[in-house]
């Protein structure tokens, strides 16, 4: 099973702030992903990675950028928070599959963040 | 339409009781499939995967119907602790990309 982490658990910070959200997983998984969620609606895809130096937009437009310089580390950062930006932010990873294309995502167990 | 579609709910039974959801998919592409719970204010964690056979684990089982295009998770002899959104999640695979998409969840309450 994966083990995957994300820091802060909760992030509550001023506008205009500039923010890193970190992920980090241990089990050498070359795909990792952010999700966006509000709370009881669905996951949006914003950010995802098939490896080192890998990194593309998902399906709903963020105003966040991501890196990936190390397999295990994929930190999404907010160059300057907004109100807006409010919501609750999902890292995941899975491992390639050659038949699959994909294995399970596993998830961290995410970053509420607050912008005031 | 949306690519995977899911009834939202909520589903209210009472404990005890069997409760069945469905899942479709739109895309012929859909090569592996997933049924994960998330519960409020947590991350979505993995129930199970949707075999083609069919497959059980406990309580749960789940079907795949590629003919129609749906998959269905059925909870048997359902616990107050089965109370929450339950998010079918669907793996396309492409010749040189694959791509993953989640249901926006169907809601489930068990009341005592």
């Amino acid at each position: 099973e994966a083990d995957i982490y994300q820091t802060p658990r909760y992030l509550v910070i001023g506008t205009g702030k500039k923010i890193t959200l970190e992920c980090s997983q241990t089990m050498g998984h070359d795909k990792m992903y952010w999700y966006q969620q509000d709370p009881g609606m669905e996951l949006h895809l914003i950010h995802y990675s098939y490896g080192v130096n890998s990194t593309e937009k998902g399906d709903l437009s963020s105003e966040s950028t991501v890196s990936r310089i190390r397999t295990e580390h994929f930190p999404l950062t907010l160059e300057s928070a907004r109100p807006s930006h409010t919501s609750q932010y999902l890292c995941a990873s899975s491992d390639r599959d050659r038949v699959l294309g994909n294995s399970p995502l596993h998830f961290g167990n995410g970053t509420r963040l607050t912008v005031t | 339409r949306k690519e995977v579609e899911q009834d939202p709910g909520p589903f209210n039974v009472p404990e005890g009781a069997t409760v069945a959801f469905n899942c479709t998919y739109s895309n012929s592409a859909s090569q592996s499939f997933f049924w994960y719970r998330q519960d409020c204010r947590k991350e979505p964690k993995l129930l199970m995967s949707v075999y083609s056979s069919g497959n059980e684990d406990g309580r749960f089982t789940a079907q795949l119907n590629r003919a129609s295009q749906y998959i269905s998770l059925l909870i048997r002899d359902s616990k107050l602790s089965d109370s929450a959104t339950y998010l079918c999640v669907v793996n396309l695979l492409y010749s040189s990309a694959s791509k993953i998409i989640f249901g926006s969840g169907t809601r489930l309450s068990i009341r005592p």
